[in-house]
């Protein structure tokens, strides 16, 4: 779908737990990123990479950890160290400029 | 820190009207300019896009323009239409303090077009 394929896009937690988020692409893109989305806010940056085995943080890293150990793979762990991680996810990637994003994870707390 | 400020949140049309979104950044170091629509409950689609090199660029019924002395950026949308409803995002590529650059995204506006 697109190229970029996140799953689920559904997923409910239960307060304390851990869960990861999934997103893979086909397009042969060296960067990733993880944005997390809430109504009137826009899209805010948890985490970035731009090569295999390297990344960095966004500008809302806290509470979140990645992982880049291939380049198709760039899977988020929400951790319940998020106080307030129900929200809409979306990963995105590049080569160049231009973002193609996936079609995002709806995450609730239960 | 780097920002993207976005106006108006909401807009609301009648079908064969002008719409206008206008933007401002803060990285004057900032060379990419991209627009994204996205309907409910879906992924974000690139509409149009412009680099810092040109003021204006046009896409059938959609145009964005940027001056980058004031530091700001407009998409301007004519003859709206009924499916032109949704969130649009206006985006800044701009340098973080790793070296690397990622868009900066303003908070959206939301575009109501009535029949």
């Amino acid at each position: 779908d697109g190229g970029i394929t996140q799953s689920p896009k559904y997923l409910f937690r239960k307060e304390g737990q851990n869960v990861t988020l999934s997103c893979e692409q086909n397009l042969n893109h060296d960067a990733m990123y993880w944005y997390r989305q809430d109504p009137g806010q826009g899209l805010r940056l948890i985490y970035y990479s731009q090569i295999v085995n390297d990344f960095q943080k966004g500008d809302i890293a806290e509470g979140y950890s990645v992982s880049r150990e291939k380049k198709e793979s760039f899977p988020l762990t929400v951790t319940s160290a998020q106080k307030n991680p129900t929200a809409f996810y979306l990963c995105a990637s590049t080569r160049g400029d231009g973002y193609t994003f996936g079609s995002g994870t709806r995450l609730t707390v239960v | 820190g780097e920002n993207v400020e976005q106006h108006p949140s909401t807009l609301s049309v009648q079908e064969g009207d002008s719409a206008v979104i206008k933007c401002t950044y803060s990285d004057s170091a900032s060379n990419y300019f991209p627009w994204y629509k996205q309907e409910l409950g879906k992924r974000p689609q690139l509409i149009i896009d412009i680099r810092s090199n040109v003021g204006e660029k046009k896409d059938q019924r959609i145009a964005v323009t940027l001056n980058k002395t004031a530091k700001h950026f407009s998409l301007h949308i004519t003859e709206t239409q009924p499916e032109d409803s949704a969130v649009y995002f206006c985006a800044a590529l701009l340098k973080g303090n790793s070296g690397y650059s990622t868009l900066t995204f303003g908070k959206g506006t939301m575009l109501l077009v009535s029949p």
